[in-house]
């Protein structure tokens, strides 16, 4: 297993903005999951990305895997107040692995 | 489905007592997480089940830390004695087989004083 390690650290936007958020892991992986954590909540899956996708897109999530330079970026586009969140990448093998986080981009979106 | 469900919601407990926190995993996921969140540390795993066996403990930070899971639709995890810098949020997530997705629950914020 590894853990994705997220930048930038944090992150503050206007509503309405675009939000980028990165990602990179050191080994080859089978598909790459990004996550949400609202404060206090429990995390929430938002999206996967397999290993032979470029990209993928969910309502106003685009994310894109890059597996030559072992990254991912999830734009959130026409941000909300409601956006305002942690976000998580996990890079997984698949199968019986553990699941591990790293620190996240916190991300503020000013009303 | 009612999601992944933690219970209790709030605990706050003296230094010195057990605490016991508990999960129930979604019907049919044979996967289950135990984490930890704090400011300082993040989100770290302590421990997880694969068919109600625990596959890796080495997340769990002293023998004080004890995990169970009696049966596909139950687990706890304690902790005996308990000390302050136990405070934190604890998760349970339950996967599927094949890890594509985690469901977490709403996490149980623990206090000890």
């Amino acid at each position: 297993s590894q853990q994705g390690e997220e930048d930038p650290q944090a992150l503050s936007i206007q509503e309405g903005e675009n939000a980028t958020m990165n990602c990179s892991y050191k080994t080859s992986i089978n598909n790459l999951q990004w996550y949400r954590q609202n404060s206090g909540r429990g995390l929430v899956h938002l999206i996967l990305i397999r290993s032979n996708e470029r990209e993928k897109h969910s309502g106003r999530l685009r994310v894109t895997l890059d597996t030559s330079k072992k990254s991912s970026s999830l734009l959130i586009t026409a941000s909300r107040a409601a956006d305002t969140a942690s976000y998580f990448c996990v890079p997984t093998q698949g199968g019986s692995e553990k699941l591990v986080f790293g620190k996240g981009t916190k991300l503020t979106v000013n009303p | 489905d009612a999601g992944v469900i933690q219970s209790p919601r709030h605990e706050v407990t003296e230094m010195g007592q057990e605490v016991t926190l508990r999960c129930k995993p979604i019907s049919g996921h044979n996967s289950l997480f135990w984490y930890r969140q704090t400011m300082m540390r993040g989100l770290e795993l302590l421990i997880y089940f694969n068919n109600n066996v625990p596959i890796d403990d080495s997340g769990m930070p002293e023998d004080r830390f004890s995990a169970k899971m009696p049966n596909a639709s139950f687990s706890t995890l304690k902790i005996q004695p308990s000390e302050p810098r136990d405070s934190a949020v604890y998760f349970c997530a339950s996967s599927s087989p094949d890890r594509l997705k985690l469901f977490f629950g709403s996490g149980t914020q623990l206090s000890v004083l």
